[in-house]
């Protein structure tokens, strides 16, 4: 079965622990990307990446890391987070081709204390 | 820079009604898709329907269409039949090429509540 998937799907942890959400796409696809959803303000990206090594920042990249050694893998790091980080996480991935549709994720629920 | 507007943060319905759903969005490129995603609530994001700009017909899934007007960036949604299961959040995106290549720029949502 094609499809998206983040673990883990739910995590609490307290200011400046450092953490990792996965993702893994089984699509061959060259883009992914991470976007987070904050009420009122829909999905805002994070960070992309076009292929293997190539990463670049999105619209809201402060306080994230990402990386791409794998073509199916695209870990979200969080290396010191703070409160404001607190928010649902979505991994995406589509085919190369701007009028190819991207795939979601099921989303990571996170909240910092 | 480029924006969605989803200006009804809520909706409501009864079931087999027909509701709209309201979209306008601003960018400066000629060629973008526009989305329309439903987010139940088991936080999923799942596409509904999609257009293509250069199309100037309307899309269709079964029940669920679009209304694109180009020229005032318009892009609804209209679902026809409404059922218990369309409860969700509703998300107007589009993407483009250039720059931006690959991202979608989302609305807000809008909540729509299906009531038997």
């Amino acid at each position: 079965e094609a499809q998206v998937t983040q673990n883990p799907r739910y995590l609490i942890t307290v200011t400046g622990k450092k953490l990792t959400v996965t993702c893994s796409q089984n699509m061959n696809h060259e883009y992914m990307s991470w976007y987070r959803q904050d009420p009122g303000l829909g999905l805002r990206q994070i960070y992309y990446s076009m292929n293997v090594e190539v990463t670049d920042k999105g619209d809201v990249p402060e306080g994230y890391k990402v990386s791409r050694k794998e073509k199916r893998n695209f870990p979200l790091i969080l290396e010191s987070p703070s409160p404001n980080q607190t928010s649902l996480y979505f991994c995406a991935s589509k085919e190369r081709g701007t009028q190819e549709t991207q795939y979601f994720g099921p989303g990571t629920r996170l909240l910092v204390l | 820079a480029q924006t969605v507007t989803q200006s009804q943060p809520e909706m409501s319905v009864q079931e087999a009604e027909t509701v709209t759903l309201s979209c306008t969005y601003d960018t400066s490129e000629s060629n973008y898709y526009l989305f329309w995603y439903k987010q139940p609530p088991s936080r999923q994001m799942i596409l509904v329907i999609r257009q293509e700009a250069y199309k100037q017909q309307n899309a269709t899934e079964n029940r669920f269409s679009v209304n694109f007007q180009k020229a005032a960036k318009s892009f609804s949604l209209k679902i026809s039949d409404s059922q218990l299961g369309d409860t969700a959040m509703y998300f107007c995106a589009f993407t483009t090429g250039g720059t931006s290549y690959g991202k979608l720029t989302f609305g807000q949502g809008t909540i729509l509540t299906v009531h038997p």
